[in-house]
């Protein structure tokens, strides 16, 4: 079965660090895109990047550049975004997705992160 | 940026009504426009690419249409499962979503 496993809800507090991970599973993890997008609560979905994990090409939204780093390790075929200083508006449920010539084929369960002091 | 722009933002419907939600993008996308449904706490599920393609193993209630700005998304006899909120998405340059519209139940 083709599928993409997220690592759990986190809560942190402003200013500490984090990486979030999505595992693939049951298909050729080096061959598709694997994207990230943000759903803030009660609001629409966010397409924030893609990596290629078969050579790490990295493609940022504008929204989203700086702001956030996307990375993968193809060893064990996971994907990862991570923050090096948190912020309350970064609050939200995180998804990870496999790209299929662009669109979003398959989607991991998602990943809530709760930033409060 | 293109931007996506979805209406209505909510739609009040009944079991067996037709549904049909616009998407118009800021600049042409040719065709490069899917369409995907989300319910509550759940991941969004892929139902259109290339503006008109059905994914496989989707209803073909599900339906879509349009190129250049402006598309399409049809439902031609909303069933109790297709309460959701829908949402385009352009892949013609990067990626955007448009802000989703609400199918509820009248």
């Amino acid at each position: 079965e083709v599928q993409l496993v997220q690592s759990g809800a986190e809560v942190k507090k402003p200013g500490e660090s984090l990486k979030i991970s999505c595992k693939g599973s049951g298909y050729s993890f080096t061959s598709y895109w694997i994207g990230w997008v943000r759903q803030m609560p009660g609001k629409g979905l966010e397409w924030m990047g893609i990596i290629y994990p078969g050579d790490s090409d990295t493609r940022y939204s504008p929204s989203f550049r700086g702001q956030v780093t996307i990375s993968a390790d193809k060893s064990i075929s996971t994907a990862y975004l991570q923050w090096s200083s948190l912020k309350a508006s970064d609050t939200a449920m995180y998804y990870c997705a496999r790209s299929h010539s662009g669109t979003f084929d398959i989607w991991g369960q998602g990943t809530m992160v709760t930033v409060s002091s | 940026d293109i931007q996506m722009t979805q209406s209505p933002s909510t739609l009040s419907v009944s079991v067996g009504d037709r549904v049909t939600i616009t998407c118009r993008a800021s600049h042409s996308i040719s065709s490069w426009l899917a369409w995907y449904q989300q319910k509550p706490g759940k991941a969004p599920k892929l139902l259109i690419y290339k503006a008109s393609s059905l994914e496989s193993g989707v209803p073909s209630r599900f339906s879509g249409s349009g190129s250049g700005t402006e598309f399409t998304l049809t439902i031609s006899s909303l069933q109790p499962d297709d309460f959701a909120t829908y949402y385009c998405q352009q892949y013609n340059s990067y990626s955007t979503f448009g802000q989703g519209t609400k199918v509820e139940i009248k």
